[in-house]
């Protein structure tokens, strides 16, 4: 089956590091996804992993591990606009190809 | 500004009636989806269309449908609605017909409230 799971809320403070944690249970796997949803507004892409490792883009960073069936988003010296849901999704390939989506995490910057 | 176009961006109705969403997907694309979004909750899949074919169906109910136009544009009707269908709608596109690099390009939505 597919079930997705991030936890709902997270505070942090400004300047700091936050870890977004994502595990989930699929068949198929065919890749894992990290969007940006601002309140109100459109999801825009942040991170695709298909293999084991760290991606890094600037103050973003993805993690995946295939194996243990989790993956992190790591967001570095926050700011206060990085106040947003953060989604992850995974696509599998018996799904026709269609991202399955968490429920996403809200993360509030403090400052 | 991701390219992908949806109107209205607001629509007030009430139950038992039809609505029709529409979009427009970045030049170029040739992939639509369909999704919604209820509050707190995450994205469901819809239903995608591939260069004016049917591609792939999510959870769409059967008194919604879509279809892609000659021109890649695509409508979503909702008909007999209900207060449950209150939602935002967000359509998205992709040059691939399966989004090989996982960039969905997303509109802005279409805030569905139903009394």
């Amino acid at each position: 089956g597919q079930n997705i799971d991030q936890p709902t809320e997270m505070t942090a403070t400004e300047g700091a590091i936050v870890q977004i944690n994502c595990t989930y249970q699929t068949s198929g796997f065919n890749g894992l996804f990290w969007y940006q949803q601002h309140a109100g507004e459109a999801p825009t892409f942040l991170s695709y992993n298909v293999l084991d490792g760290l991606e890094e883009k600037g103050r973003f960073s993805s993690f995946l591990s295939r194996s243990k069936g989790y993956s992190y988003l790591l967001l570095k010296e926050l700011q206060m606009k990085d106040s947003a849901s953060y989604l992850c999704a995974v696509r599998e390939w018996d799904s026709n190809y269609q991202l399955i989506w968490g429920a996403g995490t809200k993360l509030i910057i403090k400052p | 500004d991701s390219g992908v176009t949806q109107t209205p961006k607001h629509l007030i109705t009430a139950t038992g009636q039809r609505v029709t969403l529409r979009c427009s997907p970045r030049s170029g694309d040739l992939s639509v989806y369909w999704y919604q979004q209820s509050l707190d909750q995450g994205l469901q899949f819809l239903i995608q269309y591939y260069n004016g074919e049917e591609r792939a169906k999510g959870n769409i109910l059967e008194r919604f449908s879509a279809q892609q136009f000659p021109d890649l544009h695509s409508e979503l009707n909702l008909s007999s609605l209900e207060l449950g269908d209150s939602a935002l709608y967000f359509c998205a596109s992709s040059v691939e017909e399966f989004a090989n690099t996982g960039e969905l390009f997303f509109g802005e939505g279409s805030r569905l409230t139903v009394l």
